[in-house]
């Protein structure tokens, strides 16, 4: 069972558009991380939501966990090559701090 | 600081044979991760630790093991390997309490024939 869905799973775009990427689930989590990974590396760490509602920007990504903590979107403005990348959201419950991950949205910016 | 290291890069085993993937952080963290990461899967956890001498079963633990005998390590074992192992293996880290943020390793790419 796939608790977080991310959607949609590719996506290629032109330079300079916008996009959002979603994040969804029936589950409650305590807090949803979103990771962005290039090939042949690990993920890295974008930014961490922990309230629901909350939003938060980092230069051109804005990132929104959901009222009841069950889904969380990405939104670039302005896309550009160096955003192309595999954008993975993540879910935390529990003390242990065990991160269940979406699939996985494959975003492209085309120059 | 290195971060999170993970040896080797990249392993062919045939079925059957075993190996040992090292997993090595110098951040003091006290939580550490083996995820695997397939093809339209996403990361699934197969073990994880929460302290040196201790370690706790994830998602998908069978044909693994995991030791974690010094804090800084975190080993994972294929007594048997599978062909259904073929996989991409990351390591994680995390320093615990409030802190959330997962360090990962740039991965070990197996392949099981």
């Amino acid at each position: 069972t796939q608790l977080l869905e991310q959607s949609p799973q590719f996506l290629s775009i032109q330079e300079g558009e916008n996009l959002t990427v979603y994040c969804n689930s029936s589950s409650v989590f305590s807090s949803l991380q979103w990771y962005r990974q290039e090939p042949g590396e690990g993920p890295v760490l974008l930014v961490t939501v922990v309230t629901g509602g909350e939003v938060k920007k980092l230069k051109r990504l804005t990132f929104q966990f959901g009222d009841a903590r069950k889904d969380s979107s990405l939104h670039i403005t302005a896309a550009q090559p160096g955003d192309t990348g595999l954008y993975l959201c993540a879910g935390a419950r529990g003390s242990n701090y065990k991160l269940t991950f979406g699939k996985g949205t494959l975003l492209t910016v085309n120059p | 600081n290195a971060g999170v290291t993970q040896t080797p890069k990249f392993r062919v085993l045939k079925t059957g044979q075993s190996m040992t993937l090292l997993c090595a952080q110098d951040m003091n963290h006290e939580y550490m991760y083996w995820y695997r990461q397939d093809p339209g899967m996403g990361l699934r956890l197969i073990h994880y630790s929460v302290g040196e001498g201790t370690t706790a079963k994830g998602e998908v633990p069978d044909g693994y093991n995991v030791s974690r005998l010094k804090k800084q390590n975190f080993l994972l074992g294929l007594e048997s390997a599978a062909p259904s192992q073929t996989s991409v293996y990351f390591c994680a880290s995390r320093k615990g309490g409030s802190e959330e943020k997962l360090f990962f390793g740039s991965g070990t790419q197996l392949s099981v024939l």
